[in-house]
């Protein structure tokens, strides 16, 4: 079946710190990758997504390639800022004949000390 | 882009009461939505599928006449939590979804709503 596993937080770096949070997944098919982002109290923000191997989906500074061979997206950002703090969710999204559904992984807290 | 209002954002109410979550694409049409629960530092457990004008499909354990959950049109969709008790509590989240011709578009989701059974 279709499941994601993400590097258990949380994590802890200083600002300006270089962030790696990885992510590899077991699926059928060659499912679509989401990073989200989780603030305190608030519902699940989409930060980028890639949707076929080697794709890299960027935004805000973060970025994270779609790995085919090693069955893996990790997220990386140079410089990580104290607003960067939050919980980060990888994601797929199963094929549309199995119900499109996006599976997550546990969630990796970050926190960004200043 | 894509919005999704859910409301309320929090909710405390007694023991054995019902509670109604709304969840509404603001600016496109949702075919299908989805309900997820989290728990304290854990991830979204998936608890639905609704699709418009048909029943919702529920994941294995979630027990459905528990966890009303009705998408009676293409913007709109509730969870209705029955006879809530304390090992309710937990902060609730929706997902909307557009598709078409086979084709999957974007998830957004809501703010999430937070329910207190005391």
């Amino acid at each position: 079946g279709n499941s994601v596993t993400q590097m258990e937080g949380p994590v802890t770096l200083s600002e300006e710190a270089f962030l790696t949070i990885n992510c590899t997944y077991t699926a059928t098919g060659y499912p679509s990758l989401f990073w989200y982002v989780q603030y305190p109290g608030e519902g699940l923000q989409l930060l980028l997504k890639a949707t076929k191997a080697d794709d890299k989906g960027s935004n805000k500074g973060f970025e994270a390639t779609y790995r085919k061979e090693t069955t893996s997206f990790h997220l990386e950002k140079g410089s990580v800022q104290v607003s960067d703090s939050a919980v980060y969710f990888c994601a797929l999204r199963a094929l549309y004949n199995q119900g499109g559904k996006l599976i997550f992984g546990q969630g990796t807290e970050l926190s960004v000390k200043p | 882009g894509a919005v999704v209002s859910q409301h309320p954002s929090w909710v405390i109410c007694k023991s054995g009461t019902s509670v109604k979550i709304e969840c509404r694409s603001l600016d496109f049409q949702a075919t299908t939505m989805f309900w997820y629960r989290q728990f304290p530092k854990q991830s979204l457990m998936l608890m639905a599928t609704s699709n418009e004008g048909s029943k919702a499909t529920y994941e294995q354990g979630v027990e459905k006449d528990k966890f009303l959950i009705n998408h009676a049109s293409l913007t709109l969709s509730t969870l209705t939590v029955t006879s809530a008790h304390p090992e309710d509590s937990s902060f609730y989240i929706c997902s909307a979804r557009e598709s078409s011709a086979g084709q999957l578009y974007g998830y957004t989701f809501g703010s999430g709503t937070r329910l207190t059974v005391v």
